[in-house]
């Protein structure tokens, strides 16, 4: 089955600079690759999602890169705000399966 | 639109006692159904999963089991909670890779 690692687990940046997490994932058939972002207390919401027909994709501040034959994907966030601290998931899974696999999340801190 | 409810938000139960929560999905049919199970500062893991009525697929051996008696009706359940089984669980709904989380319920077995 599909394997997804996140890096790294807790990530601090000041407000305005960018920040970077990473995901691995080990089934080469996987070709859809989400991004959660979960708030204290709350549910998990789609941020970005990114196939594998594409290497990029961008969404005001969000952007997501998808390297296929490392089997990585990244998820980029630019002139960080206070409202971007959260727990970050990354995901992969084949389009139509019923399976998504989650990577372990990331904790994201937003210092003013 | 789809929307997905669970219930209840929060529930204190004491150790040994019997669960229940429940989970609907509106506005879709034959949707892939979800729990997860997040403990405090942690990952999202799988319970089960069901891709339609009455199937159920377990991912890790538990004091818990799932229950699908309508297509769009999820619900889990346990005979005896340990403190263990504290916890967010969350029901999530998916067609096609994309899945969409409901409100979550905060489990504390004390």
């Amino acid at each position: 089955g599909e394997n997804v690692e996140q890096h790294p687990s807790t990530l601090s940046v000041q407000e305005g600079d960018s920040a970077v997490i990473k995901c691995t994932y080990s089934d080469s058939a996987s070709n859809y690759f989400p991004w959660y972002k979960q708030e204290l207390g709350k549910r998990p919401q789609l941020i970005i999602d990114i196939r594998s027909n594409v290497g990029e994709k961008k969404d005001q501040r969000i952007a997501v890169t998808l390297n296929k034959t490392a089997k990585h994907f990244s998820l980029h966030i630019t002139e960080t705000q206070p409202e971007d601290s959260a727990v970050y998931f990354c995901a992969a899974t084949l389009w139509g399966n019923e399976k998504l696999t989650f990577g372990t999340g990331t904790r994201l801190t937003i210092i003013p | 639109s789809q929307t997905i409810h669970q219930w209840p938000a929060t529930l204190v139960q004491p150790v040994g006692s019997p669960l229940s929560l429940e989970c609907t999905v509106e506005g879709t049919s034959n949707p892939n159904l979800y729990w997860y199970r997040q403990a405090a500062g942690r990952g999202l893991q799988l319970l089960f999963y069901s891709v339609g009525i009455g199937q159920i697929s377990s991912e890790v051996p538990q004091n818990l089991s799932a229950s699908r008696p309508q297509d769009r009706q999820f619900i889990l359940s346990s005979k005896k909670l340990l403190l263990s089984d504290s916890g967010f669980y969350l029901c999530a709904w998916s067609v096609s890779g994309e899945a969409f989380f409901g409100q979550g319920t905060r489990l504390t077995v004390v």
